[in-house]
């Protein structure tokens, strides 16, 4: 069965610091990734999505992730965060021929402290 | 409506009782998701329409659960003789196609289910 791994349940830094957010997938096929974040008190919101092409993804709010297929790894990264980066992040993946149908990692929690 | 709206946003009910917790995608959304988030974990999917059929319900837990999109808008997910185990945020998505590759789905606040 497919399954999406985050390593770091709690990340905790300080503003400024870089980012980054394992996350790894079991699925042997053709896959869709996506990042999600959930703001304190909102909805889920894509942060960035990869289907095909250049592996270097960039999304909103200055955040990236890197399709490495050989290490069936998506790790999101972000150079310098800010307060408001804090948030739950969840990496999915699409392994269904992209009817939609996402599995979802379980989350990390990004508290950034001011 | 301009966002994914689910009502109601939160519910409690005690055990043995049914549940309808209904979704309305945003006008024109084709595509119509369900998920499931408990405590600590990332959403899990029960099921998916495309327009008013059913295409895939893998997901639903058991017979007690079911959804439907009679008319491929609103949709309603029924939990009969609830469990406390079925308490959990359940989250609603809808996306402008089938597929993920030019949209991408739009979230619901979720209906946060507690059954006691």
């Amino acid at each position: 069965a497919q399954s999406v791994s985050q390593h770091n349940h709690h990340v905790i830094l300080s503003e400024a610091a870089s980012l980054e957010l394992g996350c790894n997938y079991s699925y042997g096929g053709t896959v869709n990734l996506f990042w999600y974040v959930q703001y304190p008190g909102q909805h889920l919101q894509l942060l960035l999505k990869y289907f095909s092409g250049d592996p270097l993804v960039k999304g909103i709010k200055g955040f990236e992730a890197e399709f490495i297929k050989s290490k069936f790894s998506f790790n999101l990264r972000k150079p310098s965060v800010q307060w408001s980066d804090t948030a739950e992040y969840f990496c999915a993946v699409d392994g269904s021929g992209n009817t939609g149908k996402l599995i979802f990692g379980q989350g990390t929690t990004l508290q950034v402290k001011p | 409506g301009a966002g994914v709206s689910q009502s109601p946003r939160y519910k409690v009910t005690k055990r043995g009782q049914d549940v309808a917790l209904r979704c309305d995608p945003i006008s024109g959304h084709v595509s119509l998701y369900w998920y499931r988030q408990a405590l600590g974990q990332g959403p899990e999917f029960l099921t998916y329409f495309n327009y008013e059929a059913q295409q895939d319900k893998s997901g639903l837990p058991n017979d007690r659960f079911s959804a439907e999109r009679p008319e491929g808008s609103i949709s309603t997910l029924t939990i009969q003789r609830t469990e406390q185990r079925d308490s959990a945020m359940y989250r609603c998505a809808s996306s402008p196609s089938t597929g993920l590759r030019n949209y991408g789905y739009t979230f619901g606040s979720g209906t946060r289910l507690t059954v006691v």
